[in-house]
């Protein structure tokens, strides 16, 4: 079954930094284009950033660019989010979604950004 | 930047009734590459987003097929044929032809 588990969130102070990962199973990530959306508590879902399958092309939302970076490891067929700078409206959940058209998403993982 | 707009943003309906949900880009989705990579999903309380609709038209595996897309250039439409109870929850167009992907605001259906 083709799936993505989502990790790594939690409460962190405004300034502070956490990294998310995302888990594949049932496909190799490197073999496809993936991204992150967000969703605050209440609201609709918000892109955040993609990654291509080639690794060469990395875009971002304006909201987050300059503080958000998106890699990958090939090897443990994961991908990750580093987000540095936390700010209160940084707050949602983040999903992991597979390929362009984000065929496939996870349960998410909650990031609170708080002081 | 692309913008999406949905009507209506609420949608009460009758059990066994259709319904229809409009999105609308600020420009064409036409990638050069000839497709338009427009999807709607669907999330229902509690849960996470699944996509029903990939490409203006194509129902993703496992979807009923009471749901359907159409639509051309900046102009899109999804379809329930018959409202089931579990067809509940918020309803999302995307565009991922340009970027940043844009998301609209979402329909919020509910049963009558």
């Amino acid at each position: 079954e083709v799936q993505v588990v989502e990790s790594g969130g939690g409460l962190v102070q405004p300034g502070g930094s956490l990294r998310l990962s995302c888990a594949a199973s049932g496909f190799t990530v490197s073999n496809y284009n993936m991204n992150w959306v967000r969703q605050a508590p209440g609201k609709g879902l918000e892109w955040v950033s993609f990654l291509s399958s080639s690794g060469s092309t990395r875009q971002y939302a304006d909201s987050v660019k300059g503080r958000f970076t998106t890699s990958r490891d090939n090897a443990k067929d994961s991908l990750y989010l580093q987000m540095n700078s936390l700010r209160d409206e940084d707050t949602a959940v983040y999903y992991c979604t597979k390929d362009r058209g984000m065929a496939v998403w996870g349960r998410g993982t909650l990031v609170t950004v708080s002081s | 930047d692309v913008v999406m707009t949905q009507s209506p943003l609420s949608l009460p309906v009758t059990l066994g009734q259709p319904a229809s949900i409009s999105c609308r880009s600020s420009q064409s989705l036409v990638h050069s590459d000839g497709n338009i990579y427009l999807s709607w999903f669907q999330q229902r309380p509690g849960q996470s987003p699944r996509r029903l609709i990939y490409k203006v038209s194509n129902r993703d595996s496992g979807v009923p097929d009471r749901f359907s897309g159409s639509g051309s250039g900046t102009d899109f439409t999804l379809r329930i044929s018959r409202v089931e109870a579990e067809d509940v929850g918020v309803y999302y167009c995307m565009q991922a032809t340009h970027w940043p992907a844009a998301f609209g605001p979402g329909t919020k259906v509910d049963i009558k």
